[in-house]
């Protein structure tokens, strides 16, 4: 069974700072990751889709890597800003007829001014 | 505003009550979903409709009845259920059916349910 864990569960950091986070799934057969941004009390917004034959996707101050092999992928923040505070959820989707992703339990992300 | 609308916010009930849940987007999706949110557990994908029809059901428990009577309105209706039902539920609609994240989706902000 596909499981996803992502390191660290909290962060806080000034602004300015470029940010890692780190999502790790344990069966590396997957479709594809994607990275979802959701903000207290509301949905979830996509962010960056990887497809399991990339190795990065990037969009403004994000950048996605994803290493199928080792079962790892890291968000890159650069020039974090308070904007950015959110939780940072990754989900992988599985090969084959079935497509119910696995999601993280998330990184709660807060930048502080 | 996100275009999918979600009510109510919050819920509070019972667990003999019967109630329900209601999702709306005028997107002009063809395919909405259902997640749960728990604070126990990662977030997971419930139900799947496209054109209305049913193409998953995540093993989710039989207290929970999905209806979806147009591709613009999802329901989750729920019966006898149970104190750790309590969770975030959220909706999501894509243009077509999300096959794994290449259709994006778009949440509603979800309705927080509270079981008693």
């Amino acid at each position: 069974k596909q499981e996803v864990t992502q390191i660290p569960a909290a962060l806080s950091v000034p602004e300015g700072e470029n940010l890692v986070l780190n999502c790790s799934f344990t069966d590396s057969a997957i479709y594809n990751l994607q990275w979802f941004r959701q903000d207290p009390g509301k949905g979830l917004t996509s962010l960056l889709l990887i497809q399991s034959s990339q190795r990065e996707q990037t969009s403004g101050r994000l950048n996605a890597s994803l290493d199928k092999s080792s079962g790892r992928s890291t968000l890159y923040i650069a020039a974090s800003q308070p904007g950015d505070s959110a939780t940072y959820l990754c989900a992988v989707t599985p090969p084959g007829g079935s497509y119910i992703p696995t999601f993280g339990r998330g990184t709660s992300l807060i930048v502080h001014p | 505003e996100t275009g999918v609308t979600q009510t109510p916010r919050h819920l509070v009930m019972g667990m003999t009550n019967k109630k329900s849940l209601k999702c709306e987007q005028h997107l002009g999706h063809n395919a909405m979903y259902w997640y749960k949110q728990s604070a126990k557990k990662p977030l997971e994908l419930m139900f799947v409709y496209n054109f209305k029809e049913q193409t998953e059901n995540n093993s989710v428990p039989s207290r929970f009845s999905p209806e979806c009577p147009n591709s613009s309105h999802l329901f989750l209706h729920l019966h006898t259920l149970q104190p750790e039902d309590s969770a975030l539920y959220l909706c999501a609609s894509s243009q077509e059916l999300w096959d794994r994240g290449n259709q994006p989706q778009h949440f509603g902000d979800g309705t927080r349910l509270s079981i008693l």
